[in-house]
């Protein structure tokens, strides 16, 4: 049973676009929401997290906005490059143990 | 400071083998944990060892095993292996961050081919 549902599973964006990826959950207990960036070949790199008690965070072109209530946590990568094209996870754990559960991936292509 | 290193960064077994994987994490890390990510399945965790001991365990079957030494380096092992054993396998580190949340960093991956 997937613990953190992703969408959508690929995604094409103009450069300068602005890329929306979407995440849910249905474990309350979850409290840390980390995106993950994986580019061929590599591992995934940590991109950018949120807790719970937060319903936005910006760091640079990239931003995650939490909405509790509705379980439902989102990406948005502003101003897209063809450099961020790239397949993004988002995650979910809880504090107090150290088990992440993803979502399945959405490959994004920015196109210039 | 070093990343998560892993290795072999390629195997290619055949049906019925066994094989071993290395992970090597961040210097100060003392938690890693495994994952197996293939392109219909995505991440899917399989254990995580802290201190020499296994803490969590995802819902694979016994031939996936592991270990972890005193220097916090993890082994993973799979046995008599089957051609769906195929895939990317991640090592992560993490560390409890002051906020009281794991930080989890991922390795490049033992890109595993079963013919």
């Amino acid at each position: 049973q997937q613990q953190v549902k992703q969408s959508p599973q690929s995604l094409i964006v103009q450069k300068g676009g602005i890329s929306i990826i979407n995440c849910a959950y249905e474990n309350t207990a979850f409290d840390y929401f980390p995106w993950y960036q994986q580019f061929p070949g590599k591992g995934p790199a940590l991109l950018i997290a949120i807790r719970p008690d937060v319903s936005e965070k910006k760091e640079g072109r990239f931003t995650i906005s939490f909405n509790k209530s509705a379980k439902q946590f989102s990406l948005h990568i502003m101003d897209s490059q063809p450099g961020d094209s790239a397949t993004y996870f988002c995650a979910a754990s809880m504090m107090a143990g150290n088990q992440f559960y993803f979502g399945t991936g959405t490959s994004l292509t920015v196109i210039p | 400071k070093a990343g998560v290193t892993q290795t072999p960064r390629y195997l290619i077994k055949t049906r019925g083998q066994q094989v071993t994987l290395s992970c090597s994490p961040i210097s100060g890390h003392r938690s890693v944990s495994w994952y197996q990510q293939t392109p219909g399945q995505g991440l899917q965790f399989l254990f995580e060892y802290f201190s020499e001991t296994q803490r969590n365990k995802g819902n694979f079957p016994g031939r996936f095993s592991g270990r972890q030494f005193s220097n916090s380096r993890s082994e993973m092992n799979v046995s008599t292996l089957e051609l769906g054993d195929s895939a990317l396998y991640l090592c992560a580190s993490s560390i409890r961050t002051s906020g009281g949340y794991n930080e989890q960093f991922f390795g490049p991956g033992t890109r595993l081919t079963v013919l």
